[in-house]
């Protein structure tokens, strides 16, 4: 699976909105781009995906730049339950392609009251 | 609760001893995966079974590791004369073949401590 490279952390008030970039420069067309979010003491959960179009959640928004050569993770409004490392993962959609994730070291969310 | 359940959640045992994690994934779900997480580190991937077929494993699968999953169902990894080096979170994910994008669940994880 292409890289994806992420700030290590960022921080956030309370009921503020937080974006979340993601850059993958060497995406290709069937890569899937996913986002996984890890709260303390937690495995990872699934937060988002998408391929070419921006796609809304209940948890969140993705934005896919035109060139998907880059992706934005949108907290509307973030609490403190969003404190969490957030993953970044390209995954090619393709059949017969590897079925697991490949996590770096995300970005840490820090959510100030 | 129908999620991924993993047990122990906690295991301390001493170097050279043999331990035995229990994955029970999602009852529907056909795929099943192990993946180790260190301290500060993002998880790696392990192992993955379709069914009870063990398709890939990663090459931090050592000699020592050996995963299995009988029926299909639930899945145990096993690893023998643990070494300090072990000390790790092993986390349990499953996901469904009917979903183009396999989105996995993950299960809450068994920290491993080998004194």
């Amino acid at each position: 699976d292409a890289k994806t490279t992420q700030p290590n952390s960022m921080e956030s008030n309370e009921e503020e909105p937080v974006h979340l970039p993601c850059n993958h420069s060497t995406i290709s067309g069937t890569d899937y781009i996913h986002w996984y979010r890890q709260l303390p003491s937690q495995g990872p959960e699934y937060v988002i995906h998408g391929l070419t179009s921006n796609v809304n959640n209940r948890m969140a928004s993705l934005a896919i730049a035109e060139d998907r050569k880059s992706s934005t993770l949108i907290l509307h409004r973030a609490t403190l339950r969003d404190a969490a490392v957030y993953y970044c993962i390209l995954r090619d959609g393709s059949s017969g392609s590897a079925r697991q994730l490949t996590f770096g070291s995300g970005t840490q969310l820090t959510v100030l009251p | 609760d129908t999620g991924v359940s993993q047990d122990p959640r906690h295991k301390i045992t001493k170097r050279g001893q043999n331990v035995t994690f229990r994955c029970d994934p999602i009852s529907e779900h056909n795929r099943l995966y192990w993946y180790r997480q260190t301290l500060g580190q993002g998880p790696e991937f392990l192992t993955y079974f379709q069914n009870e077929a063990q398709l890939e494993k990663s090459r931090l699968l050592s000699d020592r590791f050996s995963a299995e999953r009988p029926k299909g169902s639930f899945s145990t990894l096993e690893i023998q004369r643990t070494e300090q080096g072990d000390s790790a979170m092993y986390l349990c994910a499953s996901s469904s073949k009917s979903t183009s994008t396999d989105t996995q669940y993950f299960g809450p994880g068994t920290r491993l401590t080998v004194l």
